[in-house]
């Protein structure tokens, strides 16, 4: 049962990224799925949250600081997470990380080990 | 947009033990989620809906939310219980999110 991130990198002040989250050891389609951010040496804040298979509509949730900006989306069949990151600056700095929400507990029980995206020109 | 308060820091002495407080507006109405951050990891889920243990998770670890203020116990701390701690809600009104208290690092001593 793991989330591994990749797609993190350097990218200039206003520039893209797109990231991806790859899940296996379990149902990824029966899960809702979220990016969690951490900027160095900073807290979690986070970033967007998208519903697993469970509505008929595909229900989306962004944190203020990047709405407009980033879109999340996700491909059940490759069990894949995404982050499309335009428009980027430099408090978008942060270690990004994959984040299921639990479905035996509440909150949050598996976490990526996080992808570095650096803004900066 | 609500907001989570946690003291920057705690310390306390092996044996011993911590109390790590998170405020916000009624959060006793809120179900409140921590998690514990060693460096150069990710966030491990250690107390969930206010009280309750994930699997795994040492009984040392305990929680309780009222009023104001969701509070995270950690009896007989151990020098493997320096960290730093989040305390977590979901809000549904006026948007939907996950909020993140700005975090504790405990320190023992």
């Amino acid at each position: 049962v793991q989330l591994v991130e990749s797609g993190g990198g350097l990218a200039q002040p206003g520039g893209s990224l797109r990231l991806s989250c790859a899940a296996s050891g379990f149902p990824f389609i029966n899960y809702e799925m979220n990016w969690v951010r951490q900027a160095p040496g900073k807290g979690l804040e986070w970033v967007s949250y998208i519903i697993g298979s469970g509505s008929t509509e595909t229900i989306i949730y962004y944190a203020d600081s990047v709405k407009g900006r980033f879109t999340i989306s996700r491909d059940n069949a490759k069990n894949s997470l995404y982050l499309q990151m335009n428009s980027l600056r430099a408090e978008d700095t942060a270690l990004y990380y994959c984040v299921r929400d639990s479905r035996d507990y509440g909150g949050q029980d598996l976490w990526g080990q996080g992808t570095l995206v650096t803004v900066s020109s | 947009s609500y907001v989570l308060t946690q003291p920057p820091s705690v310390s306390v002495a092996p044996g011993q033990t911590a109390i790590l407080t998170c405020g916000g507006d009624n959060i006793g109405s809120k179900s409140v989620h921590w998690y514990q951050q060693k460096p150069g990891q990710a966030p491990l889920l250690v107390i969930y809906y206010d009280s309750n243990r994930p699997s795994g998770i040492p009984e040392r670890f305990s929680g309780s939310n009222s009023g104001n203020t969701a509070t995270l116990t950690i009896s007989r701390v151990e020098a493997g219980d320096e960290a730093d701690y989040y305390c977590q809600v979901w809000v549904a009104s006026g948007g939907h999110s996950w909020v993140f208290g700005g975090g504790t690092v405990l320190s023992v001593l």
